[in-house]
């Protein structure tokens, strides 16, 4: 079965400033996806960023940005430029790409707090 | 023009009450799920349809027993509710055809709180 970890309860960074939030997994499959998603206070979950683990490039969604290193199974996240609003939780998630009963599922980290200060 | 929504947001009710929450999607989607969020804010899938049939069925209790009239819609009813039910619970739905990287769509949650 595939686990997600996410070391980091909680982070924080000043306005204006970049941070990285770190997520591994641990897989025995070669193709997959991989997602960060964002729970701010209102407990919505929004995508912010994902990758297909096929893809040698990272993705990057405006100040988003990953370092998807497939070897370490390692996937984090970049955010440039914080904003006030980018304070949330934030969810790593794996998605298998086989068929079957685990099709579509996703399944989540443990997630990390990011405070940002003013 | 919600995409995902769930009804109720807020569900307060004592042990041993049977309860529902309803689940509908309007964006085509052939696939529904049920994720549970925990105190702790881990979220763990507990059930998924595609095309009103089950698909996976996590060790969740039977007293959860998930209905889908049709794709749009996939409601949960739980039996028999108990302190330990307590939790955010979330229906997502995705295409499973079409972009094969497809993300889930979330509806905006239903706080159970059993006391």
């Amino acid at each position: 079965a595939q686990t997600v970890t996410q070391s980091q309860p909680e982070m924080s960074v000043q306005e204006a400033e970049t941070v990285t939030l770190s997520c591994t997994y641990d897989t025995s499959e070669s193709d997959y996806y991989l997602f960060w998603y964002k729970q701010p206070p209102s407990r919505q979950m929004i995508l912010v960023i994902r990758q297909e683990a096929y893809k040698q490039q990272n993705a990057t969604e405006n100040r988003f940005s990953v370092n998807f290193q497939k070897a370490a199974k390692s996937f984090s996240l970049k955010i440039s430029d914080s904003q006030l609003g980018d304070a949330a939780m934030y969810f790593c998630a794996y998605r298998t790409r086989r068929g079957g009963t685990s099709y579509g599922k996703l399944t989540f980290g443990q997630g990390t707090i990011l405070t940002v200060h003013p | 023009d919600t995409a995902v929504s769930q009804t109720p947001k807020y569900l307060v009710t004592q042990m041993g009450n049977d309860k529902s929450i309803k689940c509908e999607q309007n964006l085509g989607h052939d696939t529904m799920y049920w994720y549970k969020q925990d105190s702790k804010k881990f979220l763990k899938i507990m059930f998924s349809y595609n095309n009103k049939e089950l698909i996976i069925n996590e060790t969740v209790p039977n007293r959860f027993s998930p209905k889908s009239p049709d794709k749009a819609h996939l409601n949960l009813h739980i039996n028999s509710l108990e302190l330990g039910d307590s939790a955010v619970y979330f229906c997502a739905s995705r295409s499973e055809v079409g972009t094969p990287n497809s993300p889930l769509h979330f509806g905006n949650g239903t706080r159970l709180t059993v006391t």
